[in-house]
Order: structure tokens, then sequence, then C-alpha cells
């Protein structure tokens, strides 16, 4: 059964530093993978997401992912967080292209 | 790009009545609509898997009584939380899987009082 995980419910990191979001799936077939955004009382919003092709995928707002086959992750960076990065982050992983399998999320905060 | 149009974004209600939360896709068909409910520092359920013109496909747990879910056309579904009591105080999201994959609704906030 497909299963994602998301290290770490809340991650802090100071504004410039690099952000680096955690998440590793289990999937008996090549997955599709996601990444989304939610911020406060909002839907929401694709950052990224992997299907085919190059392992390292950028998104909007700076962000990108490497799908790593090896180690089953597909975690999420940005090389210097903003303050209106802090938001909270969902990955979620897909078999079929059809339905969701999701992660518990991460929180980030930013630190001033 | 795709978007999906989801009303209201909040509303309050009392306890025994039904709230009506709707999702439109708005510039392409959506034959299949998700609806999640989010609990406060949780990840999202899926509550229902809703193809047009059939019946929901209703998650282990969830009520489909309770929750009524209509997919009449392409660009329309709506779920009615029937009897609202207080425990159903939620964040709801809907997506729409559409030829570009997956647009995700802007949510709704129900709180019942």
């Amino acid at each position: 059964a497909q299963s994602v995980t998301q290290l770490g419910s809340h991650v802090s990191v100071s504004e410039g530093a690099l952000v680096l979001l955690r998440c590793n799936y289990s999937s008996s077939v090549p997955p599709y993978l996601f990444w989304y955004v939610q911020y406060p009382n909002q839907g929401l919003q694709l950052l990224l997401k992997y299907t085919t092709g190059a392992t390292l995928v950028k998104g909007i707002n700076g962000f990108e992912a490497e799908f790593k086959k090896s180690e089953t992750s597909f975690h999420l960076t940005k090389p210097s967080a903003h303050m209106s990065d802090a938001a909270e982050y969902f990955c979620a992983v897909s078999e079929n292209n059809y339905q969701l399998i999701w992660g518990a999320g991460t929180k980030l905060i930013i630190k001033p | 790009g795709a978007v999906v149009s989801q009303h209201p974004s909040r509303v309050i209600c009392k306890s025994g009545t039904s709230v009506k939360i709707e999702c439109r896709s708005l510039d392409f068909q959506a034959t299949t609509m998700f609806w999640y409910r989010q609990f406060p520092k949780k990840s999202l359920m899926l509550m229902a898997t809703s193809n047009e013109g059939s019946k929901a496909t209703y998650e282990q747990g969830v009520e489909k009584d309770k929750f009524l879910i209509n997919h009449a056309s392409l660009t329309l579904s709506t779920l009615t939380v029937t009897s609202a009591h207080p425990e159903d105080s939620s964040f709801y999201i809907c997506s729409a899987l559409g030829g570009l994959g997956y647009t995700f609704g802007s949510g709704t906030r129900l709180t019942v009082v």
C-alpha cells in the first residue's frame, strides 16, 4: 500500500536560510509525486510535481524537489527562505495519477 | 490555467441545519471531483470521490447520508452537510481532476454553533 511520510510536523528556519522539507514515500510502482502549499484559511496550491523525466523538478516561488528512487524520497528545498514562505506544505503521491495519498503536512515557520 | 471556484469560503450555521458547499471548475471539465476534510493540525482526509452522473464513492467511516455529494454536471459538484453538529466544524476542500491534473478549491471554513 502507498504511504507518505513527512518528517517533522514543524520546521523552523531563519529568513534567508535554506529550506528543506522531507518527504519519503512507499509505492510498488513508479509514482507521481506532488508538493502542495496551503496558506492559512486558503486552499491548496500546487508547488511542483514529478511525473516522468528529469528528476529535479522546479516549481513556483523558487522551490524545487528531487526525486530519488533509491531513497524513495522527494524532498522540497528552497535556497533562501522568505517570510512569505510561512505556510503548511503537503507531500502527496499517486500511483495512477488519480487518487492522491497525502503526507501529514509540515508547517514551515520563518524566523525574522 | 485551470481554476476551481469553491463557495462559500466561510459559513456559520446553527446545529441541526444543513449547509451546501459548491465546487465549480470554471474553465475546464472535471469528470472527477474529490472532497476533502481537514482536521486541525492534521492532514487532509479524503471524504469521497464523485464522478459526473454517478453516485459518489465514500471513504470508510464517512457517513454518506450526512455528507451528500452531487455531481450533476462536468463543472459542478456540491457537498451538503445535513443536520450539522459542532463536530462537523472543519475546513472542507474540493479538488477537480481535469486535463491539466488536479486543481483545488480555496476551501470552506464551516463553523457549526
